[in-house]
């Protein structure tokens, strides 16, 4: 079955410290990969996709994410955190053609001043 | 502000009653997705609709039902309701005949479901 695996389910990290979020999903001959931001008791908001074309992929808030096919992987990463980016972050993907999203479980970002 | 709205905010019933959530998606957007997220399941799709027709079903439980009308809002009824269904449910929209941005799904503020 198609899956999405996002390998931490937390991570903290200082303020102004680098961060990488892991997501991988299963291999498929084509896909599409997303990543959603949800702030506390909010709704989540797409942070950044990959359609196709170039493999690293600029969101808002100054994050990114590059896509590895070789690895299926579609890790993000922010150079410098504030406080302001605690979040849960959630990676998806569509890999087939029911255009149907699978989601990761989820990663909470715990930024520790 | 996604351009979804789900009505109500906040919702607190008793088990065994049944609960009627309500999304109106972006305007134009055909497909609305229903999502619940709690601690202990995280978030699960639940259903999909695309213009009127049931498109792709999750992890909706027999006792949940979902419609969307010809105005494109959608109902997410929930009925003889137990204390684990207490949870976030989400609804989100997408416009799949848009070429750049077929998947991306705008999500609504949600609805809190508390069962006592």
């Amino acid at each position: 079955a198609q899956s999405v695996t996002q390998l931490d389910s937390q991570v903290p990290v200082f303020e102004e410290a680098p961060v990488e979020l892991r997501c991988n999903y299963s291999s498929s001959v084509s896909v599409y990969l997303f990543w959603y931001v949800q702030y506390p008791n909010q709704g989540l908001q797409l942070l950044l996709k990959y359609l196709s074309g170039s493999t690293l992929v600029k969101g808002i808030n100054g994050f990114e994410a590059e896509f590895n096919k070789s690895q299926t992987s579609f890790h993000l990463r922010k150079p410098s955190v504030h406080i302001s980016d605690t979040a849960e972050y959630f990676c998806a993907a569509v890999m087939d053609s029911n255009y149907q999203l699978i989601w990761g479980a989820g990663t909470k970002l715990i930024i520790k001043p | 502000d996604s351009g979804v709205t789900q009505t109500p905010k906040h919702l607190i019933t008793a088990t065994g009653q049944r609960v009627t959530l309500r999304c109106s998606p972006r305007s134009g957007d055909l497909s609305v997705y229903w999502y619940q997220q709690s601690l202990d399941q995280g978030l699960q799709f639940l259903i999909h609709y695309y213009n009127g027709e049931e498109r792709a079903k999750g992890n909706i439980l027999e006792r949940f039902s979902a419609q969307q009308f010809p105005d494109l809002h959608s109902e997410l009824n929930l009925s003889s309701l137990e204390l684990g269904d207490s949870a976030l449910y989400f609804c989100a929209s997408s416009d799949s005949q848009q070429a750049d941005q077929p998947y991306e799904q705008y999500f609504g503020p949600g609805t809190r479901l508390t069962v006592t």
